[in-house]
Formats: structure tokens, sequence, C-alpha cells
């Protein structure tokens, strides 16, 4: 089936360095991809995410590149702080059958930041 | 708003007994899921929603049935709990297709099944 992999499983930063998680997936029609932090027992939020027609997108400290040959999209954060520590997951849509219009999830990766 | 809303936050079950994990949310979205995670596995899709009426199986939906009578709710139904359904659960809604735009979690449900 389908599946979204997802690089490093954890993070280790200092304060003010930049991070770089990887996720490569394989429906080639997949067209959304989002990243979605979640903090210790809460509940997970968008925090970006980058449509196929696009190749890049900023939000302040955080940025999203695509590449759509290789099937693989990149989450990268810099100038880390204390309060980015969290596990970042991604997803990409699967556009098939009656799955088409759902979300498959990486597993995950946990980021600390240490000051 | 309230967003979208659980009922429980936290059950311990006794293996073969059942119960349902409530669901509502107050934006009027018509896409409606129930994910579980597993530490380190990501999140799983179980069951989805188009809208009321209409439901479907995801990736894991054996051991759950789920039910959408109105717009707001969407309960999740476990029959005959097993320790493999151990798991935190999350109910999450979307305006549009969620391979399409934003999906908005619940806070969770923490199940432990003894």
């Amino acid at each position: 089936g389908e599946n979204v992999e997802q690089h490093p499983s954890t993070l280790s930063v200092q304060e003010g360095d930049s991070a770089v998680i990887k996720c490569t997936y394989s429906d080639s029609a997949s067209n959304y991809f989002p990243w979605y932090k979640q903090e210790l027992g809460k509940r997970p939020q968008l925090i970006i995410d980058i449509r196929s027609n696009v190749g890049e997108k900023k939000d302040q400290r955080i940025a999203v590149t695509l590449n759509k040959t290789a099937k693989h999209f990149s989450l990268h954060i810099t100038e880390t702080q204390p309060e980015d520590s969290a596990v970042y997951f991604c997803a990409a849509s699967l556009n098939y059958g009656g799955s088409q219009g759902n979300l498959i999830f990486g597993k995950g990766t946990k980021l600390s930041v240490k000051p | 708003n309230a967003g979208v809303t659980q009922t429980p936050k936290f059950r311990i079950l006794k293996i073969g007994q059942s119960m349902t994990l409530q669901c509502t949310q107050d934006m009027n979205h018509n896409y409606m899921y129930w994910y579980r995670q597993d530490p380190g596995m990501g999140l799983k899709l179980i069951y989805y929603s188009v809208g009321a009426g209409i439901t479907d199986k995801g990736e894991v939906p054996n051991g759950y049935n789920v039910s959408r009578s109105t717009t707001e709710d969407f309960p999740l139904r476990l029959e005959l709990a097993a320790p493999s359904q151990t798991s935190v659960y999350f109910c999450a809604s979307s305006p549009a297709k969620g391979g399409t735009d934003t999906q908005y979690f619940g806070p969770g449900t923490r199940l432990t099944v003894l």
C-alpha cells in the first residue's frame, strides 16, 4: 500500500540552530502535504502545508520544500527555540480509489531543542 | 467556537467490555475522521465520514464501528475491547476533503484495555 517515510525519528539541536525533517511518499498522485506539530499530551496542530503546484512555502521561521520528481518534501525550522520541542508529523494526500481525499501520516520526528 | 471536542479524556476498560467515544464539532464541517495513535507509529485512520449518513472504513477499521446521524457528531464504538485497542484516539474534522485542506483535531481520548 501507499506509505510515507519520515526521517529522522529523533532530532536534538541547540537553541538557535536549524532543524530539518525529511519525508518521502509513494503515491505519485499525492498533491497536498501538511505538517503537524504535537506537543506532549496535546492534539496535533497544523503548522504549514504545501500543494503540488508549489515548490517552496515559508512562514516566518518555518519553511517546507517539495520535490515532486523525487517524491520527497522537507520541513525546515530556523533559529530553533525551546518551544519548538515537540513531535512533528508529515502527511501526504491519497488520491486513488476509496481512500481518495484522505491523508497518510509519517511516524513522526521527536525534536528536542536544548537551551 | 469550541472546535472539536471529545469525551471521555481517559478510560480504562476490561477485555470484552464495550464503549463509545464521543466526538462533536461546531464548525459545520462535512468531513470527520477517527484516528488512533500508538507510540512511535504516527496516526492511523480508523473510519471517516464525508457527511451525515455516510461513513467508510479507513486503514485499521477492525473492532470498531461508527455512525454519523448529524453533521456535528461522529461517535466511535468499540465492541469487545481487546488489549490491542489500547491507544490514544483522536477525532478530526475538515471543511473539505482531508487530503486537500486542514484537519482540526480534538484533544484525544486515552484508552487502556486490561
